[in-house]
This record gives C-alpha cells, structure tokens and sequence, in this order.
C-alpha cells in the first residue's frame, strides 16, 4: 500500500457509541494531522502530531481523542458525538521537523465520512 | 490572524476556454502557499507548492503564480477531466513549529464539453 490510508471510509453512529478511526501513512514521515471538513466551509485543523508528540489541539471538544503510538499511525476515538459533528474527518502526514516547519506539503488520505444519528 | 480567502466560489467553463482561479492571504509571514485538488468523496491531492513572491510553477494545463498578497492558478484550455474542487492553503510563521496549514474554503470548477 502506498500513500495515507483511512479506514473506515463511512461510518454511521449514535450519539451514546464509541468508535475509533483509523490512518495509516507509508510515506516515512513523521508527522500526522487530523483535518475536518464540513460543507461550504475550509478544512478545519483539529490535531497535529510531530514525532509522536502532540504539538497542536485546536481548542477540540474532549469528545474527540486523538492517539499516536509511532509515526505511521494516528487514531481518533469519538464518544457521545452531537449530529453537528458530522462530516468528512481527513487524515494526513508530511515530513517532521526538529525546528520549524519550512513550505513543507501535506499528505491526505481520502477521508472517513462519519454520519452522527 | 493567518486567513486564506478564494474567488470565485464556483466557476464554470467550456472546454477549451481558459480562467484564472484567485486566492488572497494574509499571514504574519509565509513558509508556503499550496495548491491542491480534491474530487469528489476523495481527499485533497497536493498540486504545488510556491515560497516566494514572484515564483511560478506549471503541470499539464495548470500553471499557479505567486505575490505578495495573491496567487493564481491559471487552467488553459481545460478540459472536463479538470473539473474539481481547487483548495489554496498556507503555512504561516505563526505555525511554522507544528507544519499546520490553514485553507480558504476552494473554488468548484465545472469544465463543460
């Protein structure tokens, strides 16, 4: 496999489940961002990790939890959603960096559409 | 405040007939502008990455341009397998320590036969 791979790709559930999405990247980088993108509005940053570090939360509800056990992998678990967290949830991965990030090119995979009833 | 902002909302065009696709940004100092595709039910697809006032960068029938304050993104003669949702994004001093890119909200073109 190559690329970033998001698994599931649909996902329905209540408001009370928990579910977890899943990416994987075969890029070599080190570096992993959650993105969420809603109709008629710009993607939405939501977590970024460098190194296995986690270097940015954008004021996310706690209902979203993110995880980073290596490089290559980035989790995130939901509970108790609301229907207006509905929407395409996009992963990707660029290279890391020890310093500052310099023009430096995301990576996504093709998303996980989750649908809150 | 980094923002990103894209004109127009939505385009469209016959074959052939070439436009320009404009996004506007102001950050506390750019790292790098970006320009991706994204299809439908897909996520989006790097296309370019530009550093500096001045730079051009072309693929196929797409050639993006950058200054100061704008880019453009030029398609000549499209055709309809150009249609797509465009997205320009940066990456700003700002947030330059976590790699984060901050996106306008894209430009939907419709290239008709």
């Amino acid at each position: 496999e190559t690329g970033v791979t998001q698994t599931p790709r649909h996902l329905v559930m209540g408001m009370t489940n928990k579910k977890s999405l899943k990416c994987e990247q075969h890029l070599g980088h080190n570096a992993m961002y959650w993105y969420k993108q809603s109709a008629k509005k710009p993607l939405e940053l939501m977590f970024v990790y460098n190194f296995k570090e986690q270097t940015e939360n954008n004021s996310v509800p706690s209902r979203f939890s993110p995880e980073c056990p290596n490089s290559s992998h980035l989790f995130l678990h939901l509970h108790t959603l609301q229907p207006e967290d509905s929407a395409l949830y996009l992963c990707a991965s660029s290279q890391g960096s020890q310093g500052a990030f310099s023009g430096t090119p995301l990576h996504f995979g093709n998303g996980t559409r989750l649908t809150v009833t | 405040e980094d923002q990103v902002t894209q004109s127009p909302e939505a385009l469209r065009l016959q074959e052939g007939e070439s436009s320009s696709l404009n996004c506007s940004y102001t950050v506390s100092g750019l790292r790098g502008l970006f320009w991706y595709r994204q299809d439908p039910g897909k996520g989006p697809e790097f296309l370019f990455t530009l550093y500096s006032a001045g730079e051009e960068k072309e693929k196929e029938r797409l050639k993006a341009t950058l200054t100061k304050k704008e880019s453009f993104l030029h398609i000549t003669a499209p055709k309809p397998e150009d249609s797509a949702t465009y997205l320009c994004a940066v990456q700003a001093d700002g947030s330059s320590n976590t790699g984060k890119l901050i996106f306008g909200q894209g430009t939907t073109l419709q290239v008709k036969p």
